[in-house]
């Protein structure tokens, strides 16, 4: 079974803190993702990786940034982290074009 | 940039009966998939269905994909109270997935 895991379900962090969300795939996808869900919003696009080392802004970049340097870890990264970006944040992977795995999710609120 | 609407944005039935839930997209679609997600947890993935198909089945569920009127159906058939939880189609190009702010379905005990 594919897995894909999230370093903390929940964190609690202070306006201008550096966040760092962290995700490891174990099915050796070449695509990772980063989503952050929010109510009446649904599911946006943050980032996503298509290979080691690259990456492509999605829908909603502004605030964050994301490292990919092994092909099995993508790192979601809040270089000051703000009260708007309180949020549940989904990390996933896939194949190119096939079935996006996730996984549970980390529940960030930022006082 | 939301490519996939789902319709209702919520439903509440009875244990025992069908869901239906429809998902309209605008732009053409290598394949079109339905993922669930339980309260505060991450997405499932349930099926997907690919552009030059029409129907398909997975244990209770039933996905058709209608690409002339750009929508999809996934029904629910004989609905347990662990189907709670929200729907959410996803579209898909060559790269990423544009998801749906999907449908709320409570199935009453």
């Amino acid at each position: 079974d594919v897995k894909v895991t999230q370093s903390s379900r929940y964190l609690v962090k202070r306006t201008g803190e550096k966040v760092f969300l962290e995700c490891v795939q174990d099915m050796d996808h070449e695509n990772m993702f980063w989503y952050r869900q929010d109510p009446g919003l649904g599911l946006r696009l943050i980032y996503f990786s298509y290979d080691v080392k690259m990456k492509e802004k999605g829908d909603i970049p502004e605030g964050y940034s994301v490292s990919r340097e092994k092909k099995e870890r993508f790192s979601l990264i809040l270089e000051s982290a703000s009260t708007n970006q309180t949020s549940m944040y989904l990390c996933a992977s896939n194949e190119l074009g096939e079935t996006q795995y996730f996984g549970p999710g980390t529940r960030l609120l930022v006082l | 940039s939301q490519q996939g609407e789902e319709d209702p944005q919520a439903l509440s039935i009875q244990e025992g009966e069908n869901a239906t839930m429809n998902c309209s997209y605008k732009t053409s679609i290598n394949n079109l998939q339905w993922y669930r997600q339980n309260s505060g947890r991450g997405l499932v993935h349930l099926i997907l269905i690919r552009s030059n198909e029409r129907e398909k089945h997975s244990g209770r569920l039933r996905v058709t994909l209608d690409t002339s009127k750009k929508s999809s159906s996934l029904l629910i058939t004989a609905s347990r109270a662990a189907d709670t939880a929200s729907y959410f189609c996803a579209t898909g190009g060559s790269e990423k997935l544009v998801f749906g702010k999907g449908t709320k379905l409570t199935v009453n005990p």
